[in-house]
Parts: structure tokens; sequence; C-alpha cells
């Protein structure tokens, strides 16, 4: 059974584009999450859906980050403009059901701006 | 505030020389504590749950316990495979999120 997938694995762009990145989570899977992890601050839940509804974004940094589910097999994570401070690895992962603490992760998306 | 902090930050064993990690916390509303590894260039990969203190839980070389403040993962006679990142997690039932440590990188020379 294929595991949580993400594109690109890497993504390199300068500062002032739009960058998307992409996730495909388990399937069956009713939550998904994207996260943020760098080296100083470790894993940050960016937003989470249940059932392809947003239920707290309160982590998204700024106005410049935006998530959409528009089913239960995609989601999206846009970034614009991007920044070089954006630069950091951005996970995706799922969970079998709303509440449930256990999360699948995806192998994640290398996010470098210039 | 809630809060995760795992100690050490890094970890450097020989082969067979057993060790702990600790992961201690400080969360309103816990629901449960949860060990992941992390490989370089992969996400974490779910390693175990674990509810209310005393509870213990082990795989192959890695055995985890809970206190009411802090869990500890023990390993046995580690291999080289073992190195990675290991990460420690605490449900938050008020916010339904995880908080997450910053990890133990840890490395096993044979």
């Amino acid at each position: 059974d294929a595991g949580v997938i993400q594109s690109p694995r890497h993504e390199v762009t300068e500062m002032g584009q739009e960058v998307t990145l992409r996730c495909k989570p388990i399937s069956g899977h009713n939550s998904l999450f994207w996260y943020r992890q760098t080296m100083m601050r470790g894993l940050e839940l960016l937003i989470y859906f249940n059932n392809n509804v947003p239920i707290d974004d309160s982590g998204m940094p700024e106005d410049r980050f935006s998530a959409k589910m528009p089913n239960a097999s995609f989601s999206t994570l846009k970034i614009q403009p991007s920044e070089p401070r954006d630069s950091a690895v951005y996970f995706c992962a799922s969970s079998l059901q709303p509440g449930s603490y256990e999360q699948y992760f995806g192998p994640g998306t290398r996010l470098t701006v210039t | 505030e809630d809060q995760v902090t795992q100690s050490p930050e890094a970890l450097r064993l020989q082969e067979g020389e057993s060790s702990s990690l600790n992961c201690s916390y400080t969360v309103s509303g816990l629901r449960g504590l949860f060990w992941y590894r992390q490989d370089p260039g992969k996400g974490p990969e779910f390693l175990f749950t674990l509810y209310s203190a005393g509870e213990e839980k082990e795989k192959e070389r890695l055995k985890a316990t809970l206190t009411k403040k802090e869990s500890f993962l023990h390993i046995t006679a580690p291999k080289p495979e073992d190195s990675a990142t290991y990460l420690c997690a605490v449900g938050d039932g008020n916010n339904r999120k995880l908080i997450w440590g910053l990890g133990t990188s840890l490395a096993v020379n044979p």
C-alpha cells in the first residue's frame, strides 16, 4: 500500500515566486496535516484538515501561505510570494481518523528560496 | 505553556553500548505520548504510543516507558542501523494537536 506521496521532492525558486507543494494522503485516511521542519524550530504544524475541511490554520505564518484540500486524495500548500525565510522541509502527514494522533508522514519537499 | 523537551540533543554510542533518550513534557489535557524515528531525507516514522504512567512498549532493541512528567526511550545493544533522529511528541487534547520536541540525533558507530 502506498504511503503519503508528496511532490516535488525538491524545489528551488527565487524570492517573490509562487510555490505550490502537493500531497496525496494514504487512501482511506480522513485527516491531513501540513508541517514545516527547520533545525531551529523543529516540526511546526501549519494547518490540518478533517474530512477535507480546514480545522485549524493557526500555524500558518502569514497570509502568503494558503492550503486547500479539494477532495479526499489531494491537497496543496501554496506560498505566494515566497521569501528566503520560507526555506525549510515541508511535510504532509495523514491519519486514519479525525482526532487520531498517530500520523503517517510523506517524504517531504525541501524548499529553497534564493 | 505546553512544551516538550528532549535530551540530549545528540548522542554518539558504540555498537552494543546501551543508553536512554529522555523526553520531558508539560501539557494540559495529555492525550498520549508518541515516539517517532526520522532518517535523513525522510519523514518521521511512527514507533510507539504510550497513554498512561507505567506503560511500556517494546520493538526490537527499543523500549519506551512513560511517567507523569517524562518518557524514556531505552536502546539496548544498539546497531549502526539504529542511527537516526528520534522525535517525541505529546497529544494536546485541548487543541487536538501534536506538540513536538526537537529530537535527539543518535549515531551508533560500528
